[in-house]
């Protein structure tokens, strides 16, 4: 059964710390992707990366900063986390870099709040 | 980037067939079209996806319209399993494979 996992599904951390959120996927996916998603602006993706140590951003990468060491391991890190941060984080993947028909598997999502 | 529309909510009767319709009218010819749907406190799953012409799977139908600028994803017998939010989006081989997912439909499933 492949899976994408994601660390928490929730967390509660406060303004100006420092957060990781880490995704683990087992289907030796080479495009992986972080977005967030908040009521009435459905999901907004932030940054994904296409190969190890590869990154690009997406549409909202403001207060966001990711890492890729591993293939299997996509992290996003909130370098001083605010108020506005807070929101359900989704991990996604898939095969096939640029290949565009390839189905994206999502984990199961990590609900985020910054007090 | 092509954007999508689709009816914020629907209702459907348990057992009837449910068609969901979404339009692409600024859809470009390497554009596919998939559908997600998310159930409760869950991640988004895939359901299906095409091209130019319909395409069936266990979980639903894809009917494509001649000109692409719509679609329609059709469940053949709804249960109260497929309550979700479900999400129509454009994906092209130009963007490596990153997808834009709006509002999508929140589908309501009556017993």
């Amino acid at each position: 059964d492949v899976k994408v996992t994601q660390s928490s599904r929730y967390l509660v951390k406060r303004t100006g710390e420092k957060v990781f959120l880490e995704c683990v996927q087992d289907m030796d996916h080479e495009n992986m992707f972080w977005y967030r998603q908040d009521p009435g602006l459905g999901l907004r993706l932030i940054y994904f990366s296409y190969d190890v140590k590869m990154k690009e951003k997406g549409d909202i990468p403001e207060g966001y900063s990711v890492s890729r060491e591993k293939k299997e391991r996509f992290s996003l890190i909130l370098e001083s986390a605010s108020t506005n941060q807070t929101s359900m984080y989704l991990c996604a993947s898939n095969s096939g870099a640029g290949v565009s028909y390839n189905e994206q598997f999502f984990g199961p999502g990590t609900r985020l709040t910054v007090l | 980037d092509a954007k999508t529309t689709q009816p914020n909510s629907m209702e459907s009767n348990e057992e009837e067939p449910v068609h969901l319709p979404c339009n692409h009218s600024t859809i470009s010819g390497t554009d596919y079209i998939h559908w997600y749907r998310q159930l409760p406190s869950q991640g988004p799953e895939y359901v299906i996806h095409g091209l130019t012409s319909n395409v069936n799977n266990r979980m639903a139908s894809l009917a494509i319209a001649e000109d692409r600028k719509s679609s329609t994803l059709i469940l053949h017998r709804a249960t109260l399993r497929d309550a979700a939010v479900y999400y129509c989006i454009l994906r092209s081989n130009t963007n490596a494979g990153k997808s834009t997912f709006g509002d999508g439909t929140t589908l309501t499933v009556k017993p």
